[in-house]
């Protein structure tokens, strides 16, 4: 079956710091993988796409990383600020599926 | 920039109505698709359109219907809403040939069906 996690479910740090998230994925076959944001109530934003030929996507303090070969790609914050709180949702278009299949997210909490 | 707006950000229903959610974008994309967000479950697909008049079945499609009758606009109809229809709808869309692109989503709609 054809899934993405996304380990720790919640996270907090301190303001400023440097943070990585991640995002597994079960199949190496893939067309694309796409971060987005998600305030609470809201709609998701999206961040980054990277296209399975890119290793990876770079926006601001922000850069996704991806690994097809081990199924793995990150999503780092640069300086860290409070208004970075939000859920951070990974997203997979595998080969064959024509569809977005998402993981939980990953709540992350920016503490002043 | 992409917009893609619902008709409601909050909706209250009764079980057994007749419901339609509306999703309007303006950047002329070819692919719409409504989703259901719930806690522990994520997002899943109801359904998708590639083009006018066209729909796909997602993941979850038994209790909705979809209608997209112009490019700009896809509409979500639930027949006779129940209780488990109670979630945040989010539309979204793409352009170009296929599903591959980047998909923008809206603002989601909280809907609860009492």
């Amino acid at each position: 079956k054809q899934e993405v996690t996304q380990i720790p479910a919640a996270l907090s740090v301190p303001e400023g710091e440097n943070l990585v998230l991640n995002c597994s994925f079960t199949d190496s076959a893939i067309y694309n993988l796409q971060w987005f944001r998600q305030d609470p109530g809201k709609g998701l934003t999206s961040l980054l796409l990277i296209q399975s030929s890119q290793r990876e996507q770079t926006s601001g303090r922000l850069n996704a990383s991806l690994d097809k070969s081990s199924g793995r790609s990150t999503l780092y914050i640069a300086a860290s600020q409070p208004g970075d709180s939000a859920t951070y949702l990974c997203a997979v278009t595998f080969t064959g599926a024509q569809k977005l299949v998402f993981g939980q997210g990953t709540r992350l909490t920016i503490n002043p | 920039d992409v917009k893609v707006t619902q008709s409601s950000r909050y909706l209250v229903k009764r079980t057994g109505e007749k419901v339609f959610l509306e999703c309007v974008q303006d950047m002329d994309h070819e692919n719409m698709f409504w989703y259901r967000q719930d806690p522990g479950l994520g997002l899943r697909l109801i359904y998708f359109s590639y083009d006018v008049k066209m729909k796909e079945k997602g993941d979850i499609p038994e209790g909705y219907s979809v209608s997209r009758e112009k490019k700009e606009r896809f509409s979500l109809i639930l027949e006779s809403a129940s209780t488990n229809q109670t979630s945040m709808y989010l539309c979204a869309s793409s352009r170009g040939q296929g599903l591959l692109n980047e998909q923008f989503f809206g603002p989601g709609t909280r809907l609860t069906v009492l």
